[in-house]
């Protein structure tokens, strides 16, 4: 198993509904997740990061940490159009991204 | 502030040839790093220097050299580029304590 998986999409919800996006990894060790936010032909910029098992909500966005289960996801409340991105996972410590979900959010 | 810099932004090679791509920041971040971003690959780790005067290999080192010049700027070189190395190119700055990468623009690289 690759140190972290990523659902690789494409993803297509429609406006308003809730896009999730998951990561798995393999490390048990790992502690902290970071999730970065890609339009097409710019770099990655950061949204959110979870160092702690549960739920970290950051206006639209909430991240879930599950270390039992080994999983990190983005939920994205209410979606817009301009959410429509790629989305990566990046596991902190290994320096490995997952490859990235694209998500697009039809008006 | 500009944050992180790269130069160039595209560029065309021939089998063969050689170049470097050049990384700078402003925001005295200790640790850097070199990817590439193929189509459905997502980021791939080439190289990374925790700090002036260390660098280290990442996952796809092949083919790459790089130089930790100064706390600042952090260089990647292609020996000899091969059609396998078309890619995107991000360079990215963390500073210490932080896990949050920092990524300059990227630099778009063919080669023929």
């Amino acid at each position: 198993q690759k140190e972290v998986e990523q659902n690789s999409g494409p993803l297509s919800v429609p406006e308003g509904a809730i896009a999730s996006l998951n990561c798995t990894y393999s490390d048990r060790g790992s502690q902290s997740f970071f999730w970065y936010r890609q339009y097409s032909g710019k770099s990655p910029e950061l949204i959110m990061f979870i160092y702690s098992n549960g739920d970290k909500e950051d206006g639209r966005f909430t991240a879930q940490l599950n270390k039992a289960s080994q999983y990190v996801s983005l939920l994205i409340r209410d979606s817009q159009p301009s959410d429509s991105a790629t989305y990566l996972c990046d596991l902190r410590g290994k320096l490995v991204f997952g490859k990235g979900t694209k998500l697009t959010v039809n008006p | 502030n500009a944050g992180v810099t790269q130069t160039p932004k595209f560029q065309v090679l021939k089998t063969g040839q050689s170049m470097t791509l050049q990384c700078a920041q402003d925001m005295n971040h200790n640790s850097m790093y070199w990817y590439r971003q193929d189509p459905g690959m997502g980021l791939r780790l080439i190289y990374y220097s925790a700090s002036e005067g260390t660098t280290d290999k990442g996952e796809v080192p092949n083919g790459y050299n790089v130089s930790r010049l100064n706390k600042r700027e952090f260089s990647l070189r292609l020996e000899s580029a091969a059609p396998s190395q078309t890619s995107v190119y991000f360079c990215a700055s963390t500073p210490p304590g932080a896990g949050e990468q920092f990524f300059g623009p990227g630099t778009r690289l063919t080669v023929l």
